[in-house]
């Protein structure tokens, strides 16, 4: 029963192209986030959506943009994709009380070349 | 912003034994403390959680202990078991619940060994 799906497990691009990243949720969630994963750094907050058409910036937006064009549905985009863009990228939803945790996905490895 | 600290980054303990892992957080008004495990090419997964008005919590053979005055906060494994072998990440946030995003730690590598 998966809840919160992206549409990409591995994806290699080449520098200076735009990505694309989508994540699609089935659990009715208001919140929306999406955060890379690199080994020894953790995982960092990169823009999050309280709702439709909202986006706010987190701690490494550099370089990104994100749309949210429907509840359900939290893109993240690279308008030129960058070698240090190579990464794993973890889509997350939860309740606007955030109660019971986040859930995530099962996460998008990204090779830029 | 909040910046949360994780140690130790690798840690590895003798099945049976317990296992500590501790994380402090700098901003005095965070009030939600969760803890995420993640198994290898798996997602992450919230395991427990703690809320600044509370001490400690448990949960079978977890629990989190959280110290407001120091700003430090743990998970505790006892009788660990192979498939406690993850990475487990700490967080904390501001907003109720994480609403506003999580500050992670960055991640302790659990090695249970048989």
């Amino acid at each position: 029963d998966v809840k919160v799906t992206q549409s990409s497990r591995y994806l290699v691009k080449r520098t200076g192209e735009k990505v694309f990243l989508e994540c699609v949720q089935d659990m009715d969630h208001e919140n929306m986030f999406w955060y890379r994963q690199d080994p020894g750094l953790g995982l960092r907050l990169i823009y999050f959506s309280y709702d439709v058409k909202m986006k706010e910036k987190g701690d490494i937006p550099e370089g990104y943009s994100v749309s949210r064009e429907k509840k359900e549905r939290f893109s993240l985009i690279l308008e030129s994709a960058s070698t240090n863009q190579t990464s794993m990228y973890l889509c997350a939803s939860t309740l606007p009380k955030g109660n019971y945790g986040y859930t995530f996905g099962s996460g998008t490895r990204l090779t830029v070349v | 912003g909040e910046n949360v600290e994780q140690h130790p980054s690798t840690l590895s303990v003798q099945e049976g034994d317990s296992a500590v892992i501790k994380c402090t957080y700098s901003d005095s008004a965070s009030n939600y403390f969760p803890w995420y495990k993640q198994e290898l090419g798996k997602r992450p997964q919230l395991i427990i959680d703690i809320r600044s008005n509370v001490g400690e919590k448990k949960d079978q053979r977890i629990a989190v202990t959280l110290n407001k005055t120091a700003k430090h906060f743990s998970l505790h494994i006892t009788e660990t078991q192979p498939e406690d072998s993850a990475v487990y990440f700490c967080a904390a946030t501001t907003s109720g619940g994480g609403a506003d995003g999580l500050t992670f730690g960055k991640g302790t590598h659990l090695i249970i060994q048989p």
